[in-house]
Parts: structure tokens; C-alpha cells; sequence
């Protein structure tokens, strides 16, 4: 099972919105509707922001978006704030008891 | 209060076995799906391994073979047994959970994770 593709990097000003690409394939992404994503700042846990697509768990602010087209799914982080600056991950099931993660990326809070 | 406590890693030489320990408090391993995931150094997130409640467990094919999943009920615990180490499984491992248990295949309780470093 090959690891989703991310974006290596994302940028943007504060206030700004920055969109997220996750490619897979139609063995994962493109044909289950359990796509997460998330957070993780240096040294910590990561942190789920986004589940099932789009649904927002609570205390998540509504900043967070997540959408899917065919084997594609996004996230939009909008007003961004300094606090955003991380390392995101998407993550997929991908059938047979298998899950696999994007490749991550690094978000820059310029 | 929910936690997970990772705990079991270490320094071991290649080919060499290590069990990690997954000790769960505030939910009940019976009720809840319990998965691994772990970090190479300066690396993305790698899934690992998961157990369903009902205990099927599944693995990802770079370890399959090699690194199991189990648990004990009485202990609320979660164990990976990793056998004939290697090199590349150098990593923090985290070990992840889901706080609803109608809600599949994502992970919002995560413990601290537990280092596990092979090297000769």
C-alpha cells in the first residue's frame, strides 16, 4: 500500500487560506468515505482535525474544512493563524483492515 | 480521564524482538479499536497495525509478518510484538484510538509514544 501524496510544503500570510491536496487511488480514497487529517506540531502527537471527509470533531475550530473529488481529498485551513503552523496528514482507509497516511506536509504561517 | 500510556521501546540490535505496551485507562480495549502507528526520525506517519473491539486485528505490509497486534481484556492493555527488528523500524510509536467507537477508521486519543531505536 503506497503512502498518499501531499504537498511537500504550503504558505500563507496570516488570514490567508491555504488548501491541502491528498491524492490515492480508487482502492483508498477514491472509494471509501474514512479520510482524516491531521495536525501535528514538532515533538507532539498528532491531533485528528478533520474525520470522514469532513466532520470536525468536537473543539476543532470551524477554520477546518475537509471535501473529497474522486480520489482527491482536501483540506482548507482558513484564517490562518500562527498557531496553524505544523505538519498535516491525511489518512485513508484502504480496505482488508488497512490504512494508510498522506506523505505530510509542512504549512508555513508566513 | 482517557490516556494511553506507551511503553516497552529501547535500544535493540537488528534481528533482535522488543514487545511495546499500550496501557489504556478511561475506555475499555473490548469497546474500542486500538491501532499503531509509528515515526521514523524526521519522517511522516506510518499505520502499523489495528484491533477491532471485536479482536480481528489488521496489519500493513511493510510489517506483516513480523509485528503483531494483541491485547489483554484484564489488563486494558494493547501489546505489538515486533520480531527480527530492522534497521528501518527505528521509530517513535504511538499507539491511537477513537473516543466514539461508532466512528471508524480515524484517531482523536493518541498517547505520547514510545521510542524504538534498532542499531548495532
Amino acid at each position: 500500500q503506497s503512502a498518499l501524496t501531499q504537498p511537500p510544503s504550503a504558505s500563507g500570510s496570516p488570514g490567508q487560506s491555504v488548501t491541502i491536496s491528498c491524492t490515492g487511488t480508487s482502492s483508498d480514497v477514491g472509494r471509501y468515505n474514512y479520510v482524516s487529517w491531521y495536525q501535528q506540531h514538532p515533538g507532539k502527537a498528532p491531533k485528528l482535525i478533520i474525520s470522514d471527509v469532513s466532520e470536525r470533531p468536537s473543539g476543532v475550530p470551524d477554520r477546518f474544512s475537509g471535501s473529497k473529488s474522486g480520489s482527491t481529498a482536501s483540506l482548507t485551513v482558513s484564517g490562518l493563524q500562527s498557531e496553524d503552523e505544523a505538519d498535516y496528514y491525511c489518512g485513508s482507509f484502504a480496505g482488508s483492515s488497512n490504512f494508510v497516511f498522506g506523505t505530510g506536509t509542512k504549512v508555513t504561517v508566513l | 480521564e482517557v490516556q494511553l500510556v506507551e511503553s516497552g521501546g529501547g535500544l535493540v540490535q537488528p534481528g533482535e524482538s522488543l514487545r511495546l505496551s499500550c496501557a489504556v485507562s478511561g475506555f475499555t480495549v473490548s469497546n474500542h479499536y486500538v491501532s499503531w502507528v509509528r515515526q521514523a526520525p524526521g519522517k511522516g506517519l506510518e499505520w502499523v497495525s489495528l484491533i477491532y473491539s471485536g479482536g480481528n486485528t489488521g496489519h500493513g505490509d511493510s510489517v506483516r509478518g513480523r509485528l503483531t497486534i494483541s491485547r489483554d481484556i484484564s489488563k486494558n492493555t494493547v501489546h505489538l510484538q515486533m520480531n527480527s527488528l530492522r534497521a528501518e523500524d527505528t521509530a517513535v510509536y504511538y499507539c491511537a484510538s477513537r473516543g466514539d467507537p461508532s466512528k471508524v477508521w480515524s484517531f482523536d486519543l493518541w498517547g505520547r509514544g514510545t521510542l524504538v531505536t534498532v542499531s548495532s
